[in-house]
């Protein structure tokens, strides 16, 4: 157990819909990251969240939004969802700035039908 | 830009060692990582190496850096089963703290 959990493990969703996705950093790690992974695109990652301010933006669609609480939980918002946003969808955090690198949470299963 | 190239797949036999191959294109980066995946998990930091490095070693995991050609290695000594997985290869920034990842290193050990 890395200490990041996600929850759900897997959702299956029809197109057009709408998901919510989970996840409670380590103890202490006040950033959050999500990162999507697919086949054919690798590790892309979508957004930072540091002590419930926006810190970096990747390759996030305007589809999808993300926000963190001020109890330092994330959830990351997936609309209007197609088959290509099936995939896996990593949260990780980190106690400052990342420089010793990520725990990642087991990820979040997407499929899209 | 921002760039981590790796070959996708690798096979030895256990007990061989193991070199993993990485090249980045960012001279800025100062911090490079190795994470594993296994199947059905999350990745795993396996090691990390300050830019300022040339090599480093964690048990059977030696890592060598470089900076003049861009280029990561990952070398896995006594190689066993329970080392096949993916490895990735990523590379953070000087000044952002978002790490870029290669698309990964499927590493095969055959008994």
């Amino acid at each position: 157990d890395s200490g990041v959990t996600q929850t759900p493990k897997h959702l299956i969703t029809a197109t057009g819909q709408r998901v919510t996705l989970r996840c409670s950093p380590r103890s202490g790690d006040l950033s959050v990251y999500w990162y999507q992974q697919s086949l054919d695109q690798g590790l892309q990652f979508l957004i930072q969240y540091y002590n419930g301010e926006e810190r970096a933006k990747g390759n996030i669609l305007e589809r999808f939004s993300a926000q963190q609480f001020p109890d330092l939980h994330s959830e990351l918002n997936l609309s209007s969802l197609e088959l290509g946003d099936s995939a896996l969808y990593f949260c990780a955090s980190s106690a400052g700035t990342g420089s010793y690198g990520y725990t990642f949470g087991s990820g979040t299963r997407l499929t899209v039908v | 830009g921002e760039d981590v190239e790796q070959s996708l797949f690798l096979s030895v036999r256990e007990g061989d060692s193991s070199v993993i191959n990485c090249t980045y294109t960012d001279s800025s980066s100062t911090y490079l990582y190795w994470y594993k995946q296994e199947p059905g998990a999350g990745l795993q930091l396996l090691t990390y190496i300050f830019s300022n490095m040339d090599m480093k070693q964690d048990q059977r995991l030696t890592v060598l850096l470089n900076k003049k050609d861009k280029h990561l290695s990952l070398r896995i000594a006594d190689t066993q089963t329970g080392d096949s997985a993916i490895y990735f290869c990523a590379e953070n920034l000087s000044g952002y703290s978002t790490l870029t990842f290669g698309k990964g290193t499927m590493l095969l050990v055959s008994p």
